[in-house]
């Protein structure tokens, strides 16, 4: 089973939101991460959006705007990225990445569509 | 603003040693803040973390590719380098490099500016 598990493709209209799931690996608990969040449009590198650890604790990129946000879902065991107000622009892959056991683990990205 | 080039062949025959560079402008490579990482990206895949380095010389490298890989500074250059031995097809990817901010106390955070990467093929 892999450390972080991301659904591969997510749908949502323009305008809304989309909650993207990032779920960590069963025994590895979500609460003592820092989940790190990326966004990649074909062709270019990845864009760092923001890390979150906790409400008091998190750190927004440069320039990110702030319809961008992280959270967790400790029942889930999964940090989360919401993006409201969509834009056509948002359409992206986005992975997250976390510090563990020494090695910095990417999930395998999801694709959002924006409809 | 700080930007990261990487440099390198974007053709290596199999067996061989990939080596690429990556030039750091706009801040000093030698600052204690941050430290300097390489990740890759297979064609149409996901990201993999490769390895990450220190001016100081401090490294860290994904266990799966540490035999092969060797993360270096040099620092009258302001750039870093990535050598990755004994490659495969498996190898071909687009190669980042990529910083990452000093936490406080020791170790560091996730990679913040990225690189626009470079295509390596590895072929006969």
């Amino acid at each position: 089973q892999a450390v972080l598990t991301q659904p591969s493709s997510l749908s949502a209209s323009l305008g809304a939101s989309a909650s993207l799931t990032c779920t960590l690996r069963s025994g590895i608990n979500v609460g003592i991460y820092w989940i790190y969040w990326y966004q990649q449009k074909p062709g270019s590198p990845p864009q760092y959006l923001l890390r979150y650890k906790s409400d008091s604790d998190k750190q927004q990129g440069s320039g990110v705007p702030s319809r961008f946000s992280g959270s967790k879902d400790t029942s889930a065991n999964a940090g989360i990225l919401l993006i409201s107000g969509l834009q056509s622009e948002d359409e992206a892959d986005y992975y997250c990445l976390i510090w563990h056991i020494n090695t910095w683990v990417f999930g395998g990205g999801t694709k959002l569509t924006v409809l | 603003q700080l930007q990261l080039q990487e440099s390198g062949p974007g053709l290596v025959k199999p067996s061989e040693t990939l080596s690429l560079t990556c030039t750091v402008s706009g801040g000093s490579i030698s600052s204690s803040s941050y430290y300097w990482g390489w990740i890759r990206q297979p064609p149409g895949k996901g990201l993999e973390w490769i390895a990450t380095t220190h001016y100081t010389g401090s490294t860290r490298y994904n266990p799966s590719l540490q035999s092969r890989v060797t993360i270096s500074v040099d620092t009258s250059q302001n750039h870093f380098s990535l050598r990755l031995s004994s490659v495969t097809a498996a190898d071909t990817a687009v190669y980042f490099c990529a910083r990452h901010p000093a936490a406080t106390g020791s170790g560091f955070y996730g990679m913040d500016v990225w690189g626009q990467g470079t295509t390596v093929t590895v072929s006969s």
